[in-house]
């Protein structure tokens, strides 16, 4: 079982970028088991698959969100992050971090960080 | 992208009884070649991360009750939990991992003590 913990800035201004870190012990951002992804949480929106990114720095992203996204893998750390520009009210969510157990070509979500709550206000 | 649709949006059930949760999918999510449906159940209770309780429709995740099973094949899915504890409320989700890397999430069916 992988343990994830969020870190960042719970209130970013409008325009401004998103900047959240993710922490993972229990196994390596760089096995291939995984890849690595961020939910986010709204009470109008639900649960939102925000992005993916591979140990080999592949990335994956929402149609939504591709061009304001981007998302990394630091090894040296064991971490992965994501970064979110041009913030409006409606980036408002809690965001989860999770990892994503790749079996049969398909990617089940056996482990998720408690999440950060992040408000875009000025 | 595969939507997740689920009813009831929310249910009311005596501790003891079933509670039954439906999920469908706006197309299919059984992979033929190796005839596994790629759905799971998560529970969210407040302040909590979801949790997976089921995964390839029917499987559940190590030290789940066996009272939550999971059946459904194709595009509709059913959660049920044969007698509901008080600890069994929370918000309900299904979800689609067959169109990897995205995932797709149902609403979310609330299950509270009537």
């Amino acid at each position: 079982q992988l343990h994830l913990q969020e870190s960042g800035p719970g209130l970013v201004k409008p325009s401004e970028t998103l900047s959240l870190t993710c922490t993972v012990s229990g196994d390596s951002v760089s096995s291939s088991s995984y890849y690595w992804a961020w939910v986010r949480q709204t009470p109008g929106r639900g649960l939102e698959w925000v992005g993916s990114v591979y140990q080999s720095g592949r990335t994956d992203y929402s149609p939504s969100l591709k061009s304001r996204l981007t998302m990394s893998v630091d090894t040296s750390k064991n971490q992965f992050s994501l970064k979110l520009n041009s913030v409006t009210a409606a980036d408002t969510a809690v965001y989860y971090c999770a990892s994503a157990m790749i079996v049969f070509g398909g990617a089940i979500a056996f482990d998720w960080g408690q999440g950060t709550l992040v408000t875009v206000s000025s | 992208d595969i939507v997740m649709t689920q009813s009831p949006d929310s249910l009311a059930v005596s501790v003891g009884e079933r509670a039954t949760i439906n999920c469908k999918s706006s197309q299919s999510v059984l992979y033929s070649s190796n005839n596994k449906n790629y759905l799971a159940w998560f529970q969210q209770k407040p302040g909590q991360p979801p949790k997976l309780l089921i995964y390839w429709a029917s499987t559940r995740e190590s030290g789940v009750p066996d009272r939550f099973s999971g059946s459904g094949s194709g595009t509709d899915f059913t959660l049920t939990i044969s007698s509901l504890q008080a600890e069994d409320v929370a918000v309900y989700y299904c979800q689609q991992y067959y169109n990897i890397p995205s995932w797709t999430f149902g609403q979310g069916t609330k299950v509270e003590i009537k």
